[in-house]
Formats: C-alpha cells, sequence, structure tokens
C-alpha cells in the first residue's frame, strides 16, 4: 500500500501558484518525499525529492512540515503544460527497498 | 544526455503469447527498474535489476521475468499473456539503487493483449 494521501483533483489557473498536499503521517525518520508527474502517456518525469529542508529547484518548490508528517509541492507560475497527475512517494526503506506510488492528484491547469 | 529509451513504444499481442520488452538506461546508470501502470492502479512495482542482479521483486506472478545485461541494458519478459497483462510498463534508471538515487523514466512501452 501507498504511504501517502493525496487528492484526487485539483484545479489551478494558469499563472497562479497550485500548491498539491501529501500526508505521509508514518514517515520514518530516514525517508525521503519524492515528487513525480506523469503527463497523459508519457513515462513519470522527476520533479524534485527533499528529507526534512524545503528545497527548491527550476521547476517547483517543496514545503515539508517540521514533524515531516506532511508536505506541499508549490508549482510558481502554473501554466497550462503543468495539467498532469502528480504523485508524491515516500521512499520505502524495508528490505524490498522499492518505490510504492500511490493514486497521485490530477491537476488540471484552467486557461 | 540521452534519457532513458524503450522499445518498442507499442505492442500488440494475443493471449497466450510471450513478449520481450527492452529498456537502455541513461549513461552512467547501473539500476533498472520495471513498473506496470494499468488504469485507475497508479504505477505498481515489477523488479528492480543492479549490475545484472534482481534486488527486489514487486508481487507479481512468476510469468513476468526480467534480466539485466554487463551494459546495464535490461530486458523484461511476459510469458503466457493474459487480457489483463494490457498496460503501459515503464523502465526507470538511476545512477543506484539507494534511496537518494534518483529514478528517471522512460517514455513506455504500451502492451496490448487481445
Amino acid at each position: 500500500d501507498a504511504k501517502t494521501t493525496q487528492p484526487t483533483s485539483m484545479d489551478c489557473a494558469e499563472g497562479r501558484a497550485a500548491n498539491l498536499p501529501c500526508n505521509h503521517s508514518t514517515i520514518s525518520g530516514n525517508e525521503y518525499v519524492y515528487w513525480y508527474r506523469q503527463i497523459h502517456s508519457q513515462g513519470p518525469q522527476y520533479i524534485i525529492h527533499g528529507l526534512k529542508n524545503n528545497e527548491t529547484n527550476e521547476m517547483a518548490s517543496l514545503i515539508i512540515t517540521e514533524d515531516r508528517k506532511s508536505s506541499t509541492l508549490i508549482l510558481p507560475h502554473a501554466t497550462l503544460r503543468d495539467t498532469a497527475v502528480y504523485y508524491c512517494i515516500v521512499r520505502v526503506l524495508n528490505r524490498d527497498d522499492k518505490i510504492i506510488f500511490g493514486k497521485g492528484t490530477r491537476l488540471h491547469i484552467l486557461p | 544526455k540521452a534519457g532513458v529509451t524503450q522499445t518498442p513504444r507499442y505492442l500488440i499481442k494475443t493471449r497466450g503469447q510471450q513478449v520481450t520488452l527492452s529498456c537502455s538506461p541513461i549513461s552512467g546508470h547501473r539500476s533498472v527498474s520495471w513498473y506496470q501502470q494499468t488504469p485507475g492502479q497508479g504505477l505498481q512495482f515489477l523488479f528492480e535489476y543492479f549490475s545484472e542482479t534482481q534486488r527486489n521483486k514487486g508481487n507479481f506472478p512468476g510469468r513476468f521475468s526480467g534480466r539485466q545485461f554487463s551494459n546495464s541494458r535490461s530486458e523484461m519478459n511476459v510469458s503466457t499473456l493474459e487480457l489483463g497483462d494490457s498496460a503501459l510498463y515503464l523502465c526507470a534508471s538511476s545512477r543506484g539503487s539507494g534511496v537518494t538515487d534518483t529514478q528517471y523514466f522512460g517514455p513506455g512501452t504500451r502492451l496490448t493483449v487481445l
């Protein structure tokens, strides 16, 4: 089972900031939070990841709460090309050491 | 740097046949993971290879198998195809297999089983 919960879908106006929430209340101390997105019929694209500090790159910002039980991906100026399914993933450190994907959030950017 | 490539991009097979999918990782990457994506299920982990050895395996039947070559290229094989095997099969590569090794995905192979 996925260790994260995300809203099924969200809308955001073009040019505005898109804030995508993710809950990972059972995250362990040494597990990272990763975000990927998947545009229709393409492979998932890496966006950003973090452990406990906020992170920013050319695509997005990642805000992780102090207790690490939730995080928010921020796309600062959403464009129509940002319409995709966004996956929040906690890298599971068990003996299988595999990534478990949940259902993700379908983000619609409205013109 | 070239990304992850997968061949073929599209494939149509019939029940009972077998299929082999290929994945070429990013140059310098030694870990290759395979995922199955079906409508409504999200991505499900199949297996991971690192330095020609299978490190991890998901909950899929033995009809699903894979291997990795010395150049890190990987193949996935599905025998005795079933209708439910119709899916997008994704390959992801990373430099290593640790938690901080970011995975980069290929475009996928869309398999349709008739």
